[in-house]
């Protein structure tokens, strides 16, 4: 099956700093990726839609000044979480639409933990 | 306004019986559910799905019910296995939409 890596696994960074998070579709081309946020024991929240070649689109409440998001390939699609505060602290997990596949069968990468000090 | 919810956050059977997750959803509009089982600190990975064409989809010990009228889904693993121990999410789409998830139910299955 398709395959989507997100990587770092993992991330402990300072407050104030920035950190960026990459998503690649590896054996197929995605057109739309998309970036989610989990809390623990809540569900996965829709952050932003990322089309290639154009501009991310952001979900209410979410600032796309602190949420920069870039997708300028098929295959690589990265959020940049800026001026990271402890509140960003959270699992983000990207996904990416196979247009071969019928429907909604998203692809996820394996997440990324971000903890911020 | 959460259009898809699992009420029950946990779940706990022992090996070898059936598990039965729900989910309800509100938007009659939505035409094709999912659904989704995730370990701790990994991206969900895609389970089984059925189109709101159908009542009825299995593979293998796993088979998704759904009920229109009701605005109701559910997953039946059975055998239960303890390495289905997990959070199962539904999800539902229209019209190719963007998916709208539930808040997943801690599934554990005790040996």
């Amino acid at each position: 099956g398709a395959v989507v890596s997100q990587h770092p696994s993992w991330v402990i960074c300072k407050s104030g700093t920035s950190v960026k998070i990459e998503c690649r579709s590896l054996d197929f081309q995605a057109t739309t990726m998309f970036w989610y946020r989990q809390f623990p024991k809540q569900s996965l929240m829709l952050m932003a839609t990322s089309n290639e070649g154009s501009k991310a689109t952001y979900e209410q409440g979410v600032e796309k000044d602190k949420f920069l998001i870039n997708h300028a390939s098929l295959t690589l699609s990265t959020l940049t979480v800026t001026s990271a505060h402890p509140e960003d602290s959270s699992f983000y997990i990207c996904s990416a639409r196979d247009l071969t596949v019928p429907n909604e069968k998203l692809f996820f990468g394996s997440g990324t933990q971000l903890s911020v000090l | 306004d959460q259009q898809v919810k699992q009420n029950s956050p946990s779940l706990s059977v022992q090996e070898g019986r059936i598990s039965i997750l729900n989910c309800d959803y509100t938007n009659s509009m939505f035409d094709y559910f999912l659904w989704y089982k995730k370990y701790p600190a990994e991206g969900p990975t895609f389970l089984i799905s059925i189109s709101s064409i159908k009542d009825k989809n299995e593979d293998g010990r796993f088979t998704v019910f759904l009920n229109k009228s009701a605005k109701h889904l559910s997953l039946h693993i059975v055998p239960s296995q303890p390495g289905d121990s997990a959070v199962y999410f539904c999800a539902a789409s229209f019209s190719g939409s963007r998916l709208t998830f539930g808040e997943g139910t801690q599934l554990t299955v005790n040996p």
